[in-house]
């Protein structure tokens, strides 16, 4: 069975840098194909998609939040973790964590975390 | 920057089809993507592949595609499909690639 849990602080300051772990199990991110990704929804609002880290290490982030972002992998530890620099209120949102298996299902998210929410307040 | 575009709403009665449309300029290139979300909880893949249909998703979800335009249909809905619906693809046309979600449609069941 594959799960994925993200983990972080639920309240963040302005300017402060955030860090969120995804902690997963049932696969592994050393597999031809697998991947992982970041992906918020602020309360009320659509999904939009962070960052990605596959299988071979190669790293892609959102064109418009590239400048804050950085995605690395623990494969031993079957962990992700994204850090997200200089937040900002309007970066108040759901996080998720949610896997790619492209051999299956393309570039689909096929698994998704429960999500933690962040607040970003003073 | 690339853009998919879902209307905002689509109300249906119980057992009737529901359709929802996601339109976006480099989806006759790209395979599309849906997931369900229902109130406080994680989306779940119901589509892949434009039409393929994870394991465990009932049968009335099916996709489809056509030019710039992806169709979700979902046939003898149910009240339990009442849910925000978001379609999702992925650009490939700038230096690297990106992962690019629809902005999402409530489905309400009247």
């Amino acid at each position: 069975q594959v799960t994925l849990r993200e983990s972080g602080p639920a309240l963040v300051k302005p300017t402060q840098t955030l860090t969120l772990t995804c902690t997963f199990s049932g696969f592994s991110l050393s597999t031809s194909g697998m991947c992982v990704s970041w992906i918020r929804q602020p309360p009320g609002k659509a999904l939009e998609w962070l960052a990605l880290i596959d299988w071979d290490d190669d790293k892609y982030y959102s064109t418009s939040l590239k400048t804050r972002l950085t995605i690395s992998k623990d494969t031993s530890k079957n962990q992700v973790v994204l850090t997200m620099t200089n937040m900002d209120p309007v970066d108040t949102a759901t996080y998720y964590c949610a896997r790619t298996s492209s051999s299956t299902s393309g570039n689909a998210f096929d698994i998704w975390g429960q999500g933690t929410m962040v607040t970003v307040s003073s | 920057s690339y853009e998919l575009t879902q209307p905002p709403s689509v109300s249906v009665s119980p057992g009737q089809t529901a359709r929802i449309t996601c339109s976006g300029d480099a989806l006759p290139k790209q395979y599309a993507y849906w997931y369900q979300q229902k109130p406080g909880q994680a989306p779940v893949l119901v589509i892949y592949k434009d039409s393929e249909r994870p394991s465990g998703i009932p049968e009335r979800f099916s996709g489809s595609s056509s030019g710039t335009t992806v169709t979700l249909t979902i046939s003898g809905v149910q009240a339990e499909d009442e849910a925000d619906y978001y379609c999702q693809s992925a650009d490939s046309s700038g230096t690297y690639p990106n992962w690019v979600f629809g902005g999402g449609t409530k489905l309400t069941v009247l």
